[in-house]
């Protein structure tokens, strides 16, 4: 089975710290993702990766970047954590474009 | 842009029962439309996979079917139980991504 691991289940961090999420997969999947999630909104897309050292903006990097420098792991980081950045958090991984999407078990984080 | 819509948004059943769940999208250029389930705070776990190409998929109780020239899909349930309650999601796979639906929230009561 694919497996998709994030670092974290809950965290809370203060308004201006610099706050990295990290997800591993163990598939040897080319494609990564980052989306988050809100009520009233569903998943919107951060970033995502179709190689090592590769990143494409999705529909919200605003206050975001990753960084992926190993093929099974990629990392979004929150460059100075704010308070409309609290939210579900999921990481994804697929073989190709086109193929099944895993999910990991996502990460809830508070700014405070 | 591709939007894809969710209905009905809840839905409330006794157990036993069959029911579907229905999905649309705006855009019928798609490489694949996928149905996930997710419990109360935590992941996505994926359900099913259908590809552009093909028409249906089924996994035990559950088959999804697509029609992609009018821009449906339907996730049919049989025989419902209680632990299939939980929010079910439909995403396509569209150019570089996965566009979501907001969700079916399901209850099956005893």
């Amino acid at each position: 089975d694919v497996k998709v691991t994030q670092s974290s289940r809950y965290l809370v961090k203060r308004t201006g710290e610099k706050v990295f999420l990290e997800c591993v997969q163990d598939m040897d999947h080319e494609n990564m993702f980052w989306y988050r999630q809100d009520p009233g909104l569903g998943l919107r897309l951060i970033y995502f990766s179709y190689d090592v050292k590769m990143k494409e903006k999705g529909d919200i990097p605003e206050g975001y970047s990753v960084s992926r420098e190993k093929k099974e792991r990629f990392s979004l980081i929150l460059e100075s954590a704010s308070t409309n950045q609290t939210s579900m958090y999921l990481c994804a991984s697929s073989l190709l474009r086109d193929t099944e999407a895993f999910f990991g078990q996502g990460t809830r984080l508070t700014v405070v | 842009k591709q939007e894809v819509t969710q209905i009905p948004a809840a839905l409330s059943v006794p157990e036993g029962e069959n029911l579907v769940l229905n999905c649309s999208f705006t855009d019928s250029a798609i490489y694949n439309l996928q149905w996930f389930r997710q419990d109360p705070g935590k992941g996505l776990t994926s359900l099913l996979l259908i590809q552009s190409s093909q028409r249906e998929q089924t996994s035990g109780r559950l088959n999804a079917s697509l029609d992609k020239s009018s821009g449906r899909s339907t996730l049919y349930i049989a025989a419902s139980q209680p632990g299939d309650s939980a929010t079910y999601l439909c995403a396509v796979g569209n150019t570089d991504k996965l566009i979501f639906g907001t969700g079916t929230r399901l209850q099956v009561f005893p």
